[in-house]
């Protein structure tokens, strides 16, 4: 069964640090999601993209962060400067038909 | 923007009872999707309900989406261990499909 994979599934970084999370989302499908979730909270859109430009972000998605679909498959969050705050569960999701499908997730820890 | 408001927070409940939680929104919603999370990893997608007044089944899962089209619930008849987890509502904030939002969750523990 297809499925969403993310690398790294933790990732540890100084303050101030650039950090990119990578993606695979789901072959065929057309809408990618960046979503965070901080420890114990709801999960938190980030941005959505489509058709090779961001269609949504929200007002979480500041000028420190950006995304990039490299190439056929990857799909890509980078956060430029890292902040304590940063720090939260990232899940990229892909869908299709209205309805996504969730990574496992990147565990960033920012010290 | 749109609110979902997840009732309850949290439930402790004997293995073998049946669960319900609900979830309303501010505003129609077009999709309902209920999602399951466990420890350390990322939602999977239990249930989607399109059509106001839909019941879906997915094995002990039973969810619906209100007449009114503003909530929906989800059932778990005869709970087992393995349905401890956080299960949230979400969906497409407006008719396109570029944002699905999430409420809250429902945290559900399971006593021995």
């Amino acid at each position: 069964e297809p499925e969403v994979t993310q690398t790294p599934s933790h990732q540890v970084t100084q303050m101030g640090q650039e950090v990119i999370l990578r993606c695979v989302p789901i072959s065929n499908h057309l809408y990618f999601y960046w979503y965070r979730q901080i420890l114990g909270q709801k999960v938190e859109f980030l941005v959505s993209f489509y058709n090779n430009e961001i269609s949504e972000k929200s007002e979480i998605f500041d000028d420190q962060f950006s995304v990039e679909r490299p190439d056929g498959s990857n799909f890509t969050l980078k956060i430029r400067s890292t902040k304590l705050e940063d720090s939260a569960m990232y899940f990229c999701a892909s869908s299709e038909a209205g309805f996504a499908f969730f990574g496992p997730g990147t565990r960033l820890t920012v010290l | 923007g749109q609110q979902l408001n997840q009732s309850p927070q949290s439930m402790f409940i004997q293995e073998g009872e049946d669960v319900s939680m609900n979830c309303t929104s501010s505003s129609i919603f077009n999709t309902w999707l209920w999602y399951k999370q466990d420890p350390g990893e990322g939602p999977v997608l239990l249930i989607a309900l399109y059509k106001a007044g839909e019941l879906t089944s997915n094995g002990r899962l039973t969810a619906q989406f209100g007449i009114t089209r503003k909530d929906s619930f989800l059932n778990i008849s005869a709970s087992i261990p393995s349905d401890v987890g956080i299960y949230f509502c979400a969906g497409p904030e407006r008719v396109r499909d570029d944002k699905i939002i999430f409420g809250k969750g429902t945290r559900l523990h399971i006593l021995p």
